[in-house]
């Protein structure tokens, strides 16, 4: 079936480094596309969405990326922080977010002090 | 805002025995919440959409005689594992829609012995 995978695992990265996160998707019918940081123990924290009809989409310390020609999804994280060592997940959806999301495999990032 | 609650926040039965699950929007009225089960180093798998006043709908491969869901009222939605197995022991998340993106409760860990 369709699935949203992610090409890395594990990510660490250097303090005060940028970090990118990837995300591969396969449904071209998703419309809405989402990143959530996971801390241990707690439930999925939201960071950043973007739909379809962009490519790009900036936050704080925070930018995704959207390609849908290769249906391939980004997050950047500038500067990094201890506090940003997690599990982030990718996922998609359809109606603009007002529907079920569909989650990605995960990718632990680890900030090395 | 758009704050999700989950209760309790871990619980350990034994096996053969039932469970319940709450999940609260404290800040907001939700007419639909989803169950998400997660369990180590996994994604987040969709169990079921939980609309007010109306049945669940369950994805492919969740029973609906174990796993009761009732959604009450806008604030309301519980889980109940029924006879429950070690091999339920899992990271149980719900979400409610609120203008997207999802909000998440922080879980329930839930151990069956």
């Amino acid at each position: 079936g369709e699935s949203v995978g992610l090409h890395l695992p594990t990510l660490s990265v250097q303090e005060g480094d940028n970090s990118i996160i990837n995300c591969a998707y396969s449904n071209s019918a998703s419309d809405y596309f989402i990143w959530y940081k996971q801390e241990s123990g707690k439930g999925p924290q939201f960071i950043i969405d973007i739909r379809s009809n962009m490519d790009k989409r900036q936050g704080q310390r925070v930018t995704v990326l959207l390609n849908k020609t290769v249906k391939h999804l980004s997050l950047q994280i500038a500067a990094t922080q201890p506090g940003d060592s997690a599990v982030y997940f990718c996922a998609e959806g359809f109606n603009f977010g007002n529907e079920k999301l569909t989650f990605g495999t995960g990718t632990r990032l680890t900030i090395i002090p | 805002g758009a704050v999700v609650s989950q209760h309790p926040s871990w619980v350990i039965c034994k096996s053969g025995t039932s469970v319940k699950i709450e999940c609260r929007s404290l800040d907001f009225q939700a007419t639909t919440m989803f169950w998400y089960r997660q369990f180590p180093k996994q994604s987040l798998m969709l169990m079921a959409t939980s609309n007010e006043g109306s049945k669940a709908t369950y994805e492919q491969g969740v029973e609906k005689d174990k796993f009761l869901i009732n959604h009450a009222s806008l604030t309301l939605s519980t889980l109940t594992v029924t006879s429950a197995h070690p091999e339920d022991s899992s990271f149980y998340i719900c979400s409610a829609m609120y203008n997207s993106p999802l909000h998440f409760g922080n879980g329930t860990r839930l151990t069956v012995t």
